[in-house]
């Protein structure tokens, strides 16, 4: 089946520096990406949808400066979060559609997630 | 506006306690709703696809049905190791986007 790679799955950094999370499509290619951030006992939340070879769509509230995502290529994107500050620490977890564009019938497949803390 | 709603938020079975969670949703148009399963710390695991009203699939002890407005996965026999909290979510066909909307999800608990 589909397998999407997500590295690191912990990260500790220091308030003011910038974090890189790759997400990885193994056998497929991902046309779209998706990336999430999930609180303590609280769903995913949707934070921005990348698409590969153009720029992302971020959800409103999600500042598009901190959050950068890149989605360079049809098997790799990346969220770095820029001047990293505690508040900024949570679970972050990417997904990918992994079926071509058009097609009927599809699944997401998601990563394994990125502990992301800010100290 | 499009919402899922998972119930119960949380639920304790005994082991070999049947029980079902309920996902109902108020979507402009249904293009297909997915039930994960996530572990602490992990990322969500993908269980089902549904697509039209009275589809049902099944794997293992699971079991999930869909109908036109609300989705229930129902769990028969339970091991401990069913233990996760279990999210649903929807794509409209509204969106072009492909992005889902998730409900908050189910946290069970299955107790030896």
């Amino acid at each position: 089946g589909a397998v999407v790679s997500q590295h690191p799955s912990r990260v500790i950094c220091k308030s003011g520096t910038s974090v890189k999370i790759e997400c990885r499509s193994l056998d497929f290619q991902a046309t779209t990406m998706f990336w999430y951030r999930q609180f303590p006992k609280q769903s995913l939340m949707l934070m921005a949808t990348s698409n590969e070879g153009s720029k992302a769509t971020y959800e409103q509230g999600v500042e598009k400066d901190k959050f950068l995502i890149n989605h360079a290529s049809l098997t790799l994107s990346t969220l770095t979060v820029t001047s990293a500050h505690p508040e900024d620490s949570s679970f972050y977890i990417c997904s990918a559609r992994d079926a071509p564009p058009g097609a009927a019938n599809y699944g997401y497949t998601f990563g394994s997630g990125t502990r992301l803390t800010v100290v | 506006e499009d919402q899922v709603t998972q119930s119960p938020e949380a639920l304790r079975l005994q082991e070999g306690e049947s029980s079902s969670l309920n996902c109902s949703y108020t979507v402009s148009g249904l293009r297909g709703l997915f039930w994960y399963r996530q572990d602490p710390g992990k990322g969500p695991e993908f269980l089902f696809t549904l697509y039209s009203a009275g589809e049902e699939k099944e794997k293992e002890r699971l079991k999930a049905t869909l109908t036109k407005k609300e989705s229930f996965l129902h769990i028969t026999a339970p091991k401990p190791e069913d233990s996760a909290t279990y999210l649903c979510a929807v794509r409209t066909t509204m969106d072009s986007s492909y992005k889902l909307i998730f409900g908050s999800g189910t946290r069970l608990l299955v107790r030896p």
